[in-house]
């Protein structure tokens, strides 16, 4: 069963700010919400992860909201290169844990 | 460093052969696995490794053999190849530290099964 729930997809004017929502309304206390992209048929690429507190690092913002049951990835100023599918994923705080993947948000930012 | 490594980038095979897809990660990662990913859909998790000697299933493991005998290489067996086989596979890489969480993927194989 499905963690997380994201729209299918969302469209983003270049140079706008990129606001991509999840739902994870089962996440538990040690589980962290991680966001990966996947451009065109490449691997995967980890984007940024957070337990409770905001974070933000040189890709994008992540805003997790004070009862963790959702949380919104920011793209501050999206290019024709974010286009891609982004991927939220509520994963235990151990290593052991795998990742699984839903069918994430296929973003397209136009010109 | 060269990250993760798989081989080959592409295949074609007939229905009922074996093949083995290699992957390689030099970053000295104890968790490894395997997603395969069919078009328009997500990644699905094949099988993966906590570490060395040490491999578990996943969302999707029939057909697929793995094993772990090397920190640095985890291989992905397909013993009798089947057209819904037909798939892009990906291996995957990150520490076991608790936290860290990033997984590290390789470039992808693409399969092709008639």
């Amino acid at each position: 069963d499905a963690k997380t729930t994201q729209p299918t997809s969302m469209d983003c004017a270049e140079g706008r700010a990129a606001n991509l929502p999840c739902n994870h309304s089962t996440i538990s206390g040690n589980e962290y919400v991680y966001w990966y992209r996947q451009i065109h048929s490449q691997g995967p690429q980890y984007i940024i992860h957070g337990l409770k507190n905001n974070e933000t690092n040189e890709m994008a913002s992540l805003i997790i909201t004070e009862d963790r049951k959702s949380s919104t990835l920011i793209l501050p100023h999206a290019t024709l290169r974010d286009t891609a599918v982004y991927y939220c994923i509520v994963r235990g705080y151990s290593g052991n844990t795998p990742l699984v993947f839903g069918k994430g948000t296929r973003l397209s930012v136009i010109a | 460093n060269a990250g993760v490594t798989q081989t080959p980038k592409f295949q074609v095979l007939k229905t009922g052969q074996s093949m083995t897809l290699q992957c390689a990660q030099d970053m000295n990662h104890e968790y490894m696995s395997w997603y395969r990913q069919d078009p328009g859909m997500g990644l699905r998790l094949i099988h993966y490794s906590v570490g060395a000697g040490i491999t578990d299933q996943g969302e999707v493991p029939n057909g697929y053999n793995v094993s772990r005998s090397t920190t640095e290489d985890f291989p992905l067996r397909l013993l009798s190849a089947a057209p819904s086989q037909t798939s892009v596979y990906f291996c995957a890489s990150s520490r076991r530290t608790s936290g860290s969480g990033e997984l590290f993927f390789g470039e992808g194989s693409r399969l092709t099964v008639l």
